[in-house]
């Protein structure tokens, strides 16, 4: 069974950097075929797609957050890492990592998220 | 704004059978496969539904999804007091290159 965990601080002052991690059990990250995305949920509202990296390492991004992401990889410890700069408080959320299986090379219909971390909550504050 | 749209709330009674909708494009849904998910209070989404049908295993075939055109639904028969809970769809869309998500419904077990 898959299972992702994030981990960070749960704390960060506005303008600095958000810095999450997903270690992930069950699956290797760089190998099949699926990509390692990260998505968010402010408290009381729906979810966010943030961006995700593929086994190849590349990476797409939501075009919202794009000049204010990037995600990583360590494949030696099978964890990929969100980093999200000059943060406000509108960035407080819940922020998941999840897996997402790559298209349906039959029918050419993609795939969304089948499995979820538990998710950790981020406070933007001073 | 969401991308999907869902109905804020629904209702039912216990036994009776609700309907969730979920409203598209041809760039999300009109192309791609529709995904359902359970978020209890405090928790992470849990996989309902995926591939517009099909159920993973351990989820009651109580609860069913279909596909039309650019719109979905989920159908969740004889309903039970711990079906309370946010009900989100999503989809791939392929002019974000990503997932898109409902904004979300909560249902109320009268």
């Amino acid at each position: 069974q898959v299972q992702l965990q994030e981990s960070g601080p749960g704390l960060v002052k506005p303008s600095q950097t958000l810095s999450l991690t997903c270690t992930v059990s069950g699956a290797s990250i760089s190998s099949g075929t699926y990509s390692w995305s990260w998505i968010r949920q402010p408290a009381g509202n729906g979810l966010e797609w943030i961006g995700h990296i593929y086994t190849s390492g590349g990476t797409k991004y939501n075009p919202s957050l794009k000049s204010r992401v990037t995600m990583s990889r360590d494949t030696s410890k099978n964890q990929f890492s969100l980093e999200l700069n000059s943060v406000t408080a509108a960035d407080t959320a819940v922020y998941y990592c999840a897996r997402i299986p790559d298209y349906d090379t039959f029918t050419g219909y993609y795939n969304v998220i089948d499995f979820w971390g538990q998710g950790t909550l981020v406070t933007v504050s001073s | 704004q969401s991308a999907l749209t869902q109905p804020p709330s629904a209702s039912g009674t216990p036994g009776q059978t609700v309907t969730i909708s979920c409203s598209g494009s041809s760039s999300n849904i009109g192309t791609n496969y529709v995904y359902w998910y359970q978020q209890l209070p405090g928790t992470a989404p849990k996989l309902l539904i995926h591939r517009n049908n099909q159920r993973p295993s351990g989820v009651p075939d109580r609860f069913s999804g279909s596909k039309s055109g650019t719109s979905a639904s989920l159908a969740i028969s004889d309903l039970r007091s711990d079906d309370e809970a946010d009900y989100y769809c999503a989809a791939w869309d392929d002019s974000l290159s990503g997932p898109v998500f409902g904004g979300g419904t909560k249902l109320t077990v009268l």
